[in-house]
């Protein structure tokens, strides 16, 4: 597709809930990026892949998150047992190599109640 | 230290005038330099990157790294007020791939 495409953009769980987010990269860009915004704070680095490698995962909060690429291409980013602290908009990026500019969807609201 | 700096604003400029944003950050090689712009609900948006120490133009918005002082800055010459949004420096480390963000500077520009 022309940019990178998130799904759902909102969604709301109950405390407890298991939830997936989505992220299709712009094809072709062999990195992605999955980040954490709360608001008013910039974007929080969660998880990186080079294709379909987790190279760093360092991020990642908890062990309750959960991180795939299965293909080299779409991911899906999973939260178990959802925490109202999870309560924010995941981001993700891709780009044509790992140090170059990336390029953002429009990311998924996650609201926790 | 949090590794990438901003003043969070809010920044308020005149329509027409000159916007200057800045940037430290704290890993002394990093390498990649990026401003974002987010308006507000919305995602970061790529308007400018740069890797070399100096100035890089490209329209209105004007780039500076000055590396031996670990700043990066954005000049937005003849501001709109649809440039209003908030403005995110981000860097790539030397052992890193991923962006580091800073917080972002908000900016107003009035008519």
């Amino acid at each position: 597709g022309a940019g990178v495409s998130q799904s759902p953009r909102y969604k709301v769980a109950k405390r407890g809930q298991d939830v997936a987010l989505r992220c299709d990269p712009i094809s072709g860009h062999v990195s992605l990026f999955w980040y954490q915004q709360a608001l008013g704070q910039g974007p929080e680095f969660l998880t990186y892949f080079q294709n379909e490698a987790q190279l760093d995962k360092s991020g990642l909060p908890s062990d309750r998150f959960f991180a795939e690429r299965p293909e080299g291409s779409v991911s899906t980013l999973k939260i178990q047992r959802t925490q109202q602290e999870d309560s924010a908009v995941y981001l993700c990026a891709s780009s044509k190599q790992g140090n170059t500019e990336a390029f953002f969807g429009q990311g998924t609201r996650l609201t926790v109640v | 230290q949090k590794e990438v700096e901003q003043n969070s604003g809010p920044l308020s400029v005149p329509e027409g005038a000159i916007a200057s944003l800045n940037c430290t950050y704290s890993d002394r090689g990093s390498q990649s330099f990026f401003w974002y712009r987010q308006y507000s609900g919305k995602s970061p948006e790529l308007i400018m990157f740069i890797y070399s120490n100096g100035d890089k133009e490209d329209g209105r918005f004007t780039a500076q790294l000055n590396k031996a002082s670990q700043y990066v800055s954005l000049l937005i010459r003849d501001s709109q007020p649809s440039d209003s949004a908030t403005y995110l420096c981000a860097v790539i480390g030397q052992a890193g791939t991923a962006l580091i963000f800073g917080k972002g500077t908000t900016l107003s520009v009035s008519s």
